[in-house]
Formats: C-alpha cells, structure tokens, sequence
C-alpha cells in the first residue's frame, strides 16, 4: 500500500494516560501534516513537519501535545495526560518534497482517539 | 483573512435526486486552490477535485459536477442521480499562496456537509 499510513486506526486512553499516534507518509514524500477533527467538526490544522525539522506548529495546543518526525521512522503525534476533551481523529497528510502549487494533501485513514 | 463556509450542516435526499452542496469562501490572495473531499462512513478522506483561481471553467466527472463562480466566491458540488453510496460528509478546502517565511502553505477546510443519500 503505497498511502498514507497510520495507526493505530483507534485507541482507547483513560484521562491522564499518553497517546501516541504513528503517521508513515506516501512513498517519495517528506513533508507531513497533522489535523484535528472533533465530533462533527472540520479538520483544523494542528502542525506541518519536515523530516526532523517542525515548519509550523500554529495549530497545536502549547500543552501537553508535540510532534516529531525523525530521520528515520514514522511522524509521532504525542498527546501527554490526555483529558476528555482530546477525544478526537486525528488525521496525518503527507506532500512531497517539491510539490506544485496545486498539489492536494493525501491523508491517511486516521487514529480515533477515545478518553474515557 | 481566509476562511471557507459550508452553511447547510446535513442534507437528506432520496436516491435518483440531484444534489448541490454549498460552498463559500473568503480570501484576500490573488492566486488560491481550491478543493473538495469526500469522507464516507468508513472515516477516511478522499480527493475529489482541485481547481485554482484562475480557471473558472466548471467540471464534470461522471454524476459530480462543480461550479466555480469568483464573482460570488463560490464553489459549489453538484451530485446528479445521486446514490447511497455517496453519502458521505463532504469537505470544501481552500489552499493559500506558499507563505515565504516557512515555505509552507496554508490548508482551510470548512466544517463539511453531511449527505444523506436514502434509498
């Protein structure tokens, strides 16, 4: 499968636990996205990944949530001391390298995030 | 500021019917892109369509059609003979010029439309 990768496809957190959420982009592509959707919301943007470098992080939460994508492995959206309110899916999109301006994202089929 | 509205929440329609979903937005950049997804039951996020600013040609693709207007910045999605299998939640997304300083660009979705198609 050459998507968008990601998983876990839903996880199950009681309040206060960690959630890690893993996002392995197309084939070829480097530049990663991750995007919030509530419960009959939109997608908002949450923070936009080079490898190993953060590009623009404008849509995370200062607290409690960070982002990687290391030289090797899989993008990681890290959630510390979830609260119910996290309680979300959360979507990774990923875009090449050099990618035309008309260049839609490809998302993954992302990770259902339930705190009890 | 850029910002995309979809005013209609949910729509029902029984199948065979057409269907348009509403989609407006706001931006003050010369050059923008613009695009449709489709999120069916299952939870992912497929493409549908692009157009950019400059090409206000509509588009037909099998029973989707879209209707780009400028003059009322609108970019509405029409479903003819719609079917069940199109209902979905349906997502209208405007994308910015590449900002300079972190040579990213800038995604706005609105908050989707959901179809109910019945049988």
């Amino acid at each position: 499968n050459a998507g968008v990768m990601q998983n876990p496809r839903h996880l199950v957190r009681r309040r206060g636990q960690e959630a890690r959420l893993r996002c392995s982009p197309m084939k070829g592509h480097s530049h990663v996205y991750w995007y919030r959707q509530l419960p009959e919301e939109g997608l908002k943007f949450m923070v936009y990944l080079q490898k190993e470098n953060i590009i623009d992080e404008s849509g995370m939460p200062k607290e409690r949530f960070s982002a990687e994508f290391p030289k090797e492995g899989p993008s990681i959206l890290r959630i510390q001391q979830v609260v119910r309110g996290d309680s979300a899916a959360y979507f990774c999109a990923s875009s090449p390298r050099i990618t035309g301006e008309d260049s839609p994202l490809h998302f993954g089929n992302g990770t259902r995030l339930t705190v009890t | 500021a850029q910002k995309v509205t979809q005013a209609q929440t949910e729509i029902s329609v029984v199948e065979k019917e057409d269907v348009t979903l509403d989609c407006v937005y706001e931006t003050r950049d010369t050059t923008y892109y613009l695009f449709w997804y489709k999120q069916p039951p299952s939870g992912e996020l497929v493409f549908l369509i692009r157009r950019n600013s400059f090409d206000e040609q509509n588009e037909i693709s099998g029973r989707y059609s879209w209707n780009f207007q400028k003059s009322t910045s609108s970019f509405n999605f029409t479903i003819t003979a719609s079917q069940v299998v199109d209902s979905a939640v349906y997502f209208c997304a405007l994308k910015g010029p590449r900002v300079l300083s972190s040579g990213t660009y800038k995604y706005i979705f609105g908050t989707g439309t959901r179809l109910k198609v019945l049988a």
